[in-house]
């Protein structure tokens, strides 16, 4: 069965440097949500989309920006980047009609040295 | 505000010990609760979903179990394969259906 697919798998950037990690949800899967995982911690949601549209925001920074296109996937912009920044990015999908479950991706490892 | 606390925080078992994972949650109105296997560097894999207190769910050797306080996760007979972080999510009412997550419960099952 198809799953949700992000690029990078990895990336390493410098302060200060953007950064652009993209989601490709399961086809007819209109949902897209991004969660941050920091090193031992749990998931924490940053934004979400439906039909294009922001769905709703989390503890997402200011330096960061995302959309979703007419295709469904979705881009995460991360500007300004901070060592604090390293994590793993997720990206799930979900159907809106049916149930709830969310889909992760296998993540993008984002290292800012 | 929402909370979800998972406990223990980790836990070891022989192979063919079973035991149980306990998620209990504070919400002001609970559409689900989801359970997630995650291995190290990977993305969370769905497990189930309960959806009101009493229901149950099965999966080999995993079973959730929901009440109006708290969800168990029992594992009967684990196998090393099973070892993993376990991570109990809710959706609330009114979020969007954003999951809120516990800090999960890493469980080792040793041979």
């Amino acid at each position: 069965a198809a799953g949700v697919i992000q690029s990078p798998r990895h990336l390493i950037k410098e302060k200060r440097e953007t950064a652009t990690l993209k989601c490709y949800p399961i086809p007819r899967h209109d949902t897209v949500y991004w969660y941050q995982q920091g090193p031992g911690q749990d998931p924490q949601f940053l934004i979400s989309f439906y039909e294009k549209m922001q769905s709703d925001k989390g503890s997402i920074p200011d330096r960061f920006s995302a959309q979703q296109f007419s295709d469904y996937h979705s881009e995460l912009n991360m500007s300004s980047l901070e060592l604090g920044d390293s994590a793993l990015y997720f990206c799930a999908s979900t159907p809106r009609e049916g149930s709830y479950e969310q889909y992760f991706g296998p993540g993008t490892r984002l290292t800012v040295t | 505000e929402d909370q979800v606390t998972q406990s223990p925080e980790a836990l070891r078992l022989q192979e063919g010990e079973s035991s149980s994972l306990n998620c209990s949650y504070t919400v002001s109105g609970l559409r689900g609760l989801f359970w997630y296997r995650q291995d190290p560097g990977k993305g969370p894999e769905f497990l189930f979903t309960l959806y009101s207190a009493g229901e149950e769910k099965e999966k080999e050797r995993l079973k959730a179990t929901l009440t109006k306080k708290e969800s168990f996760l029992h594992i009967t007979a684990p196998k090393p394969e099973d070892s993993a972080t376990y991570l109990c999510a809710v959706q609330v009412m009114g979020s969007n259906y954003k999951l809120t997550f516990g800090k999960g419960t890493l469980l080792t099952v040793n041979p």
